[in-house]
């Protein structure tokens, strides 16, 4: 099945600065990777989406970049805000079930 | 819209107590996941439902676990009996399609614990 791998597992970052999560995944024909937010208590939301036809995708402070070939995918925060502040999750699919990374604590410095 | 709805939110049971969960999802979604979050294996895919008909049900830890989906607006997960280690969030989430993936969304979840 699919392996997916997520660093770092905590990131602090001074608020302003920029957050970078990176993962990976094992199997070749995944083609479907949402990363997710989770708030302390609350559900995992999801914040952004990227399929295998496209290469990078944005939105507002968030991006994020795929790269099929290397088979990694990364999460890039612009300037961070206190409520950036959570965990994120990375998943991949190849088609319904999601294979969820381990997590990254991140925690945004005042 | 109300989103995923779970119920109970939160269930302190002992050890040998039948444990049931429910959950409503997002009307007109025909995909039902249910999953299992806990520190040391993370968000784990219990079981799948497409149009109330289990697909995947390879998750689910062993048979004192069980799901059922009588009608699209409604699913349930069972524990019996329930034991210490089965103390996790449980998550419901639906989706929109079958073929493609697309956005699951998660419902706030009910937090177990098994004394």
């Amino acid at each position: 099945g699919e392996n997916v791998e997520q660093h770092p597992s905590t990131l602090s970052v001074q608020e302003g600065d920029s957050a970078v999560i990176k993962c990976t995944y094992s199997d070749s024909a995944s083609n479907y990777f949402p990363w997710y937010k989770q708030e302390l208590g609350k559900r995992p939301q999801l914040i952004i989406d990227i399929r295998s036809n496209v290469g990078e995708k944005k939105d507002q402070r968030i991006a994020v970049t795929l790269n099929k070939t290397a088979k990694h995918f990364s999460l890039h925060i612009t300037e961070t805000q206190p409520e950036d502040s959570a965990v994120y999750f990375c998943a991949a699919s190849r088609d319904y079930k999601l294979s969820f990374g381990a997590g990254t604590t991140v925690t945004v410095r005042a | 819209d109300a989103g995923v709805i779970q119920s109970p939110r939160h269930e302190v049971t002992e050890m040998g107590q039948e444990v049931t969960l429910r959950c409503k999802p997002i009307s007109g979604h025909n995909s039902l996941f249910w999953y299992r979050q806990t520190m040391m294996r993370g968000l784990e895919l219990l079981i799948y439902f497409n149009n109330n008909v289990p697909i995947d049900d390879s998750g689910m830890p062993e048979d004192r676990f069980s799901a059922k989906m009588p009608n699209a607006s409604f699913s349930t997960l069972k524990i019996q009996p329930s034991e210490p280690r089965d103390s996790a969030v449980y998550f419901c989430a639906s989706s929109s399609s079958y073929y493609r993936q697309e956005t699951q969304y998660f419902g706030p979840g009910t937090r177990l614990l098994v004394l």
